[in-house]
C-alpha cells in the first residue's frame, strides 16, 4: 500500500521568503506524484504533477517540485511567496489505481 | 474546463437520517471518487467507481454506500448518519485510473447533529 508523509502541518512565512514543503512517499512500484492546493473557500486544484522524465517539474503560479527517487521525496518549492499563496497544500501519490493524499500543510503568508 | 458539481455546499442532518450527496461531472470521465476531508487528516478515500454500476471500496467505506447509475453522476449515501460523519465531503473525477489528474468539486460540508 502507498503512503505519503508531509513534514510540516503549519508553515508561516513573510512575503518574499522562499518556500520548501517536504513530502515523502512510500510505494514499491512506479509512482506518479502530485501537489494539489486548496485556496480559502475554493476547490482543491492541481498545482503540478510528475509522471516521468525530467524530475524537476514546474507548475502554476511559479511553483516547482523535484522528484528524488533515491530519497522517495517530492518537495514543493517557490523562490518568493506572495500573500495570495496562503492555502493548504497536499502532496499525493498514485500507484496503480487511486491517489493517496498526505495530511496537508497549511501555509500562511503574512504581508 | 472540467466541471464537477455537488448538490449542496452545506447540509445539516440529524443522527439516524439517511443522507444523499450527489455529484455530477460534465467531462465524460470514466472515474469518480468520494473523499472526506478532516482537519489534520487530509483527504481519505471512501469509495470510487471506474464505470457505471461499478464501485470499489476505498480506505474508509464503513457507514457509507454509493450509487452510479449514469456515467456523469456518482452518489454517496449515508444509510444512518452519525455524528462522527460530520465532515467535508469532496467528489472528484478523472479520465483514467489513478495516474490521471483528478478534478474536484467544491465540497459539501455535512453536519450531523
Amino acid at each position: 500500500a502507498q503512503s505519503v508523509s508531509q513534514h510540516n502541518h503549519h508553515v508561516i512565512l513573510s512575503e518574499a521568503a522562499s518556500l520548501e514543503l517536504g513530502c515523502n512517499y512510500s510505494y514499491g512500484g512506479t509512482v506518479n506524484l502530485f501537489w494539489y492546493v486548496q485556496y480559502p473557500g475554493q476547490h482543491l486544484q492541481l498545482l503540478l504533477k510528475y509522471f516521468s522524465g525530467d524530475p524537476l517539474v514546474k507548475g502554476i503560479k511559479g511553483f516547482e517540485a523535484e522528484f528524488i527517487k533515491s530519497k522517495f521525496s517530492f518537495n514543493l518549492r517557490k523562490p518568493s511567496v506572495q500573500w495570495s499563496d496562503t492555502a493548504e497544500y497536499f502532496c499525493a501519490v498514485s500507484g496503480y489505481s487511486t491517489l493517496t493524499f498526505g495530511k496537508g500543510t497549511m501555509l500562511l503568508v503574512s504581508p | 474546463d472540467v466541471k464537477v458539481t455537488q448538490s449542496s455546499r452545506y447540509l445539516v442532518k440529524r443522527t439516524g437520517e439517511k443522507v444523499f450527496l450527489e455529484c455530477v461531472q460534465d467531462m465524460d470521465h470514466e472515474n469518480m471518487f468520494w473523499y472526506r476531508q478532516d482537519p489534520g487528516l487530509g483527504l481519505r478515500l471512501i469509495y470510487f467507481s471506474y464505470d457505471v454500476k461499478m464501485k470499489e471500496k476505498g480506505d474508509i467505506p464503513e457507514g457509507y454506500s454509493v450509487s452510479r447509475e449514469k456515467k456523469e453522476r456518482f452518489s454517496l449515501i449515508l444509510e444512518s448518519a452519525s455524528t462522527n460523519q460530520t465532515s467535508m465531503y469532496l467528489c472528484a473525477s478523472s479520465r483514467s485510473e489513478g495516474t490521471d489528474t483528478q478534478y474536484f468539486g467544491p465540497g459539501t460540508r455535512l453536519t450531523v447533529l
